[in-house]
Formats: C-alpha cells, structure tokens, sequence
C-alpha cells in the first residue's frame, strides 16, 4: 500500500532562518506532488506541484521554493524564514494520471518566531 | 482561473440533526473532477468523495450524500443524522488538469 511521509511535525523557527521540509512517498512510483499551506484562515493554497524529477510549478509568488531530486521526494525550502511564513504545510500525492485524488500526509506545523 | 466557494464559514448543529454543506466552483473548462475532504482536529486531510463532471448521478455513502448540478455549478454534502464524530472541517475542491484547488473549507460543530 501507498504511505506518505511528512517531517517534522512542528517546528519552530526565528525570522531569517533557513527551512526545510521533507515529504517521501512509499509504494507507487511516479507520483504527481504537491506541497500546500494552511493559514490561520483555514483555507489550503497550493504552492507547488510536480509531475517528475526537477519539474517544478510554482504558484504563488513567495519566499520559498521546492524541489523533487528523486522520484518519491518532495521538499520544501526557504533561505530565510518571514513571520508570514508561519502556517500549517501538508505535502500530498496523486496518481500519475490527473484528476486523482490527493492523499495527503500528516502536516508540519511551521511557528516562525 | 478555476474558483471553489465554500460560503458558510462555520455551523453548529445539535446531534442527528441533518446538516448540508454547500461549494460552488467555476470552471473554463468541460472536464473536471470535484472533490470532497474531512480534517479533522488532527489536521490530516481525509478524502471523503471524487466525483466527474459528466455523472450528476447523485451519490449516497451511509449517512453522507452529496448532489451535483452543474447547471447551478454546485456538489453540496449533506450528513444525516449527524454526530459529535463528524466536528471537522470540511473542504470541497476542483481539480483541472492535475491541480487540485480548495475552497476556504465549512467548519462543522456538531454537539451532543
């Protein structure tokens, strides 16, 4: 069965340090994946999505950036962390094929203090 | 751009009371799928329902259903008989051509 990794937890981070989060998939190969936030307002935005190593959608505009170096890895990184930075992030995975649900992995909860 | 409103920010209902949840979406395009998800306090995204946009055929799963229009551009949900297990927040999404976009989700309360 497919699994879907999510680190760490929470995190608390000052303003001006580097991020980065980790997602790895398990049991499916090719995986489309995504990486979302969850602000205080709950709605969830996408900010990246992938098709395939080292194919990165950006869509919003921010201080972060993501990047796919293998197949079932998905990271989400910052240089320097912004109080609005702060939110709730979960990774997520489709099938290869489009318009498949997305299973989503537990969330990190980022404070940036 | 494709658009998911979910107009009710939050609900409270009394347990075994039925409750419905509305989304409307906007599209350009004629092929899409529609979706609905639970989170739960945990914060997971639970995935409750897929649904295409060339079957209207209502659906019924236990206590849950869901109706689609597409003529009003709505995939409501409604819980029946609802119950304290059922307190999450719900989100309704629209995915095309791979992107899965939510609406700002419906906060259920259900009390006992």
């Amino acid at each position: 069965s497919q699994t879907i990794h999510q680190w760490p937890a929470t995190l608390v981070q000052p303003v001006g340090s580097p991020l980065s989060l980790e997602c790895t998939v398990e049991g499916t190969s090719n995986p489309n994946l995504y990486w979302y936030r969850q602000a205080a307002g709950r709605g969830l935005q996408l900010l990246f999505y992938s098709v395939g190593i080292g194919q990165i959608s950006s869509e919003v505009p921010q201080n972060l950036s993501a990047s796919r170096p293998q197949d079932r890895q998905f990271i989400l990184s910052s240089k320097k962390l912004l109080l609005s930075d702060s939110g709730f992030y979960l990774c997520a995975w489709t099938w290869g094929q489009v318009n498949t649900e997305a299973f989503f992995g537990q969330g990190t909860r980022l404070t940036v203090v | 751009a494709q658009k998911v409103t979910q107009a009710q920010t939050e609900i409270s209902v009394v347990e075994k009371e039925d409750v419905t949840l509305d989304c409307v979406y906007e599209t350009r395009d004629t092929t899409y799928y529609l979706f609905w998800y639970k989170q739960p306090p945990s914060g997971e995204l639970v995935f409750l329902i897929r649904r295409n946009s060339f079957d209207e055929q209502n659906e019924i799963s236990g206590r849950y259903s869901w109706n689609f229009q597409k003529s009003t551009s709505s995939f409501n949900f409604t819980i029946t008989a609802s119950q304290v297990v059922d307190s999450a927040v719900y989100f309704c999404a629209l995915s095309e051509e791979g992107k899965l976009i939510f609406g700002q989700g419906t906060e259920l309360s259900v009390k006992p």
